[in-house]
């Protein structure tokens, strides 16, 4: 089946250190989601990506819909503690009856070295 | 407030015993899914269900059951747990053309 490669698996970074994780696939998608899991938590929706070539920010964090609509990245500027967490890419490919699928990549996690 | 609320957050049972994890949201969204998490496999669905009376199987569906009887709730069902169900388990739901899910907390499921 279609598979995500998330990288990196982790991130230890110094407070205040700028953050980049991306995802590939073998696969073309229609839309790139990025999710932030806080510790305890379900994930919850950072960035939604919708068009090739599409550069989105949502304060700090800057995500890109690739060209060829088989990556994307995702920047963190000046990280704060608050930005840990585990980070997911998720590709989404529509199917037939107005159904769709998303594939999740294994997600990095980040770290704040104190 | 605009939720998904799953039950229980915690649950150890044993090999065999039937189990029921519930899921509910109010935010009138059709599509509702459900995931485990895995360490170093991401989120992996489980069954989907697009409307009530409507479901689907996802990518790890064996050993698991779904109903969809009201828009509302969709409940998780292991009728006979193994040790290889343990993991995190999410329910998420979102309006039908819209891909933005909304997760629940978690329910972190150990079976002995």
């Amino acid at each position: 089946g279609q598979q995500l490669n998330q990288s990196p698996q982790s991130m230890f970074i110094q407070e205040g250190e700028d953050v980049s994780m991306n995802c590939t696939s073998s696969s073309i998608f229609n839309t790139w989601l990025w999710y932030k899991q806080d510790p305890g938590e379900g994930p919850v929706l950072l960035i939604a990506l919708y068009k090739a070539g599409e550069l989105t920010s949502n304060g700090r964090l800057t995500a890109q819909f690739g060209i060829t609509r088989k990556d994307s990245f995702l920047n963190i500027s000046a990280s704060i503690p608050s930005d840990v967490g585990i980070y997911f890419c998720a590709g989404l490919t529509l199917k037939l009856d107005s159904n769709y699928q998303l594939i999740w990549g294994a997600g990095t996690k980040l770290i704040i070295k104190p | 407030e605009a939720q998904v609320t799953q039950n229980p957050r915690y649950l150890i049972t044993v090999t065999g015993k039937k189990l029921t994890v519930t899921c509910s949201q109010n935010m009138n969204h059709e599509y509702m899914s459900w995931y485990r998490q895995d360490p170093g496999l991401g989120l992996r669905q489980i069954y989907y269900s697009m409307n009530v009376e409507v479901t689907d199987k996802g990518d790890v569906p064996e050993g698991y059951k779904v109903s969809r009887k009201e828009k509302r709730n969709f409940p998780l069902i292991l009728e006979s747990p193994s040790p290889n169900q343990t993991s995190l388990y999410f329910c998420a739901s979102s309006l039908i053309g819209n891909y933005e899910q909304y997760f629940g907390p978690g329910t972190r499921l150990t079976v002995t």
